[in-house]
Formats: structure tokens, sequence, C-alpha cells
């Protein structure tokens, strides 16, 4: 089974700042993806950014990115410029890559962001 | 506009007293899923999907059921609730399961409240 571990409840940042919020993971699996996703206030969950074990190359998405250290089992999400409509509930997640599995996703505990003006 | 709609989003009930959660998507996507979110647990899957007229459980089974009767929806059935189900509920669908298609949308989410 896959475990998802994220050890910080919250974080705060100052606008304009740079902040990196921590996920490890734990796995035998050697296909796989990596998400993080974002929860603001209105509940909606929001895909921020992904990552294809595979690819040694870390994701970005503007001013999201990860690093992403396989060996280590370590994902983890920097935003940079934080805004304050980052503030929100950030998850990483994990789902087994295998056409035709059952995709769901592993979820951690979530770390709460709160981007101060 | 693409999507995934849960119906209702908030909803006060009492224990015992049969209730479902409807999800419905226009993407017309193979696979999908229920899960709940509760505080210091993140998301946990409670039942899937993978196409019409096949279902399976998750990790939390306990106390559901679901049909999958029409590709497009996938309900979420408490055939008596209790208290311990009182969580967030969010439904979300993917194009195939696994493999290529791996997005997963999310609906909106669903607040239940057992008394």
């Amino acid at each position: 089974a896959q475990t998802v571990t994220q050890s910080q409840p919250e974080m705060s940042v100052q606008e304009a700042e740079t902040v990196t919020l921590s996920c490890t993971y734990d796995t035998s699996e050697s296909n796989y993806y990596l998400f993080w996703y974002k929860q603001p206030p209105s509940r909606q969950m929001i895909l921020v950014i992904r990552q294809e074990a595979y690819k040694q190359q870390n994701a970005t998405e503007n001013r999201f990115s990860v690093n992403f250290q396989k060996a280590a089992k370590s994902f983890s999400l920097k935003i940079s410029d934080s805004q304050l409509g980052d503030t929100a509930m950030y998850f990483c997640a994990f789902m087994k890559s295998y056409t035709g599995a059952n995709s769901k996703l592993t979820f951690g505990k979530g770390i709460t962001l709160s981007v101060r003006p | 506009e693409a999507q995934v709609t849960q119906n209702p989003r908030y909803l006060i009930t009492v224990t015992g007293k049969k209730l479902t959660v409807t999800c419905s998507q226009n993407m017309n996507h193979e696979y999908m899923s229920w899960y709940r979110q509760d505080p210091g647990l993140g998301l946990r899957q409670i039942y899937y999907s993978m196409n019409v007229e096949v279902t399976d459980k998750g990790d939390v089974p306990e106390g559901y059921k679901v049909s999958r009767k029409e590709k497009r929806n996938f309900p979420l059935i408490l055939e008596s609730p209790s208290p311990n189900q009182t969580s967030l509920y969010f439904c979300a669908s993917s194009l195939f399961p696994g493999g290529v298609s791996y997005e997963q949308y999310f609906g909106p989410g669903t607040r239940l409240t057992v008394t």
C-alpha cells in the first residue's frame, strides 16, 4: 500500500515571498504519478501541478514548481512570488500508473498555507 | 462547460434516514470515484467505477453503496447514515482508469452532517 506524508500542518508566508511545502511518500511501485492539489475556502479541489515518476525533469507551472527526488521519495512544492489567492489547503497525492487500474489518489493530510499581506 | 456536478451541496439529516448524493459528469468519462474528506485524514476513496455496471470498493466502503447504470451518473447511497459519516464528500471522474488519461476532475463537494 502507498502512503503519503505531509508533516507540516500549517505554514505562513509573506506576500511576494517564496514558500516550500514538503511531501514524502512510500511505495514499491515503479510507475506512478504525483500531484499537488489546492483547496481554497470554496472547497473545490484544484490541480496545481503533476509529475510523472519516469521523468527526471521537475515539473513547473508558472509560479509553481516541484522538487522531485525519486530515490528519497520526496516531492516538495515551491510557490514563488506568493499571492493572497494562494491561501488554501494543499494536498500532496500519489497515483499508480497502470492502464486499466483503479485511478485511486492516495492523499496526504494536507497543509494549510496562509499568505500574509 | 466540462464539469462534474454534485447534489445536494449541503445536507443535514438524522441517523438512519436513507439518502442519496448524486454525481454527474458531462465529459463521457469512463472512470468515476467517490472520496470523503475528514480533518487530519485527507481524502480517502470510498468506491470507484471503471465503467458502466462495474464498481468496486475503495479504502472506506463501509456504510455506503453505489450504482453505475449510466455512464454519466454515479450516485452515492447511504442506506442508514450514522454520525461517523458526517464528512465532506467529493465525486471525481477521469477519461480512462489509470494509465494515459490520469487527470481527475472533481465535483464541488457535498457537506453532509448526520445528527
